[in-house]
C-alpha cells in the first residue's frame, strides 16, 4: 500500500511554454501533498503544501505564480511550471501523507525531471 | 528552526559487512519523528526507518537499525550485513510534530552517498 505515481517521468519543453506534473495517491486518500525540488547531487527542498480544497502554501523563496500547485481531488495534485525558463529544470518530487500507526509519514512518487530548453 | 546534519557525504562498504550512517538535529521541540530514508540511482525515495522521540527502544527494520540519543540529538543508522542493493544517498530526515497549521513538513538533511563494493 501507499503507492505514489507522477506524470509524466521526463519532460522536455521549449522555454516560456507551461508544464504540468501530476501527483496521485493510488491507494489511499491523502488530504496533504508535498511538492519538492531536487538538483543533481543534492537534498531534497520543500517547495509547497498542498491541501485539498485550499491554496497550497508555499516556502520562503517560492514564486506562488510561476509554481501553480491544484490539489482538486483527495488522490490527485498538480503541479504547473508556467512560464518555464532554463533555470526551472530539475527534479521534481511529490510526496503524500498517510497517517501510520501513531504518525504521520510520507510516500514519495517516483519524481519528474523537467529539461526546459 | 530545525536543521539536520549529515557530515559524512560520502561512505563505502564491504559487502556483508556493517556501516553506520551518522545524523545529529537541532530542534527545541519535544515531540518529533525521525526518518531515514533511502534514494537508489531510480531517485525514488523508500522510507527506510523512522523512530518517535518519545520511545526510548530504539527502531529495527531487518538489517536496518538506528541509534537514537535524544539528549546528544544523534540518529544513526546501522546497516548490518550490508548488500549490493544497499547503494544509495542516505537521507535523515526531522518531522516535528504539532506544528502551527499542522503540515508536519520534512526537514532532511543532505545526504550521505553509500556505497557497497563486492
Amino acid at each position: 500500500g501507499a503507492v505514489v505515481s507522477q506524470h509524466p517521468s521526463r519532460v522536455i519543453c521549449k522555454s516560456g511554454t507551461s508544464v504540468k506534473i501530476e501527483c496521485r495517491s493510488l491507494d489511499f486518500q491523502a488530504t496533504t501533498m508535498f511538492w519538492y525540488r531536487q538538483f543533481p547531487k543534492k537534498s531534497l527542498m520543500l517547495m509547497a503544501t498542498s491541501n485539498e480544497g485550499s491554496k497550497a502554501t508555499y516556502e520562503q523563496g517560492v514564486e506562488k505564480d510561476k509554481f501553480l500547485i491544484n490539489h482538486a481531488s483527495l488522490t490527485l495534485s498538480t503541479l504547473t511550471v508556467t512560464s518555464a525558463h532554463p533555470e526551472d529544470s530539475s527534479f521534481y518530487i511529490c510526496s503524500a501523507r498517510v497517517f501510520r500507526d501513531t504518525t504521520y509519514e510520507q510516500y514519495f512518487g517516483p519524481g519528474t525531471r523537467l529539461t526546459v530548453t | 528552526a530545525q536543521t539536520v546534519t549529515q557530515s559524512q557525504p560520502e561512505m563505502s562498504v564491504q559487502e556483508a559487512e556493517t556501516v553506520t550512517l551518522s545524523c545529529t538535529y537541532d530542534t527545541s521541540e519535544n515531540n518529533y519523528y525521525l526518518f531515514w530514508y533511502k534514494q537508489p540511482p531510480s531517485r525514488q525515495m523508500i522510507l527506510v526507518i523512522r523512530q518517535e522521540a518519545y520511545k526510548q527502544q530504539n527502531a529495527t527494520e531487518n538489517r536496518f537499525s538506528v541509534n537514537f540519543q535524544k539528549a546528544a540529538k544523534s540518529f544513526s543508522l546501522k546497516i548490518s550485513d550490508s548488500q549490493l542493493g544497499d547503494t544509495a544517498m542516505y537521507f535523515c530526515a526531522f518531522m516535528n510534530l504539532f506544528t502551527q497549521g499542522g503540515s508536519e513538513k520534512l526537514v532532511f538533511g543532505k545526504g550521505t552517498k553509500l556505497t557497497v563494493n563486492p
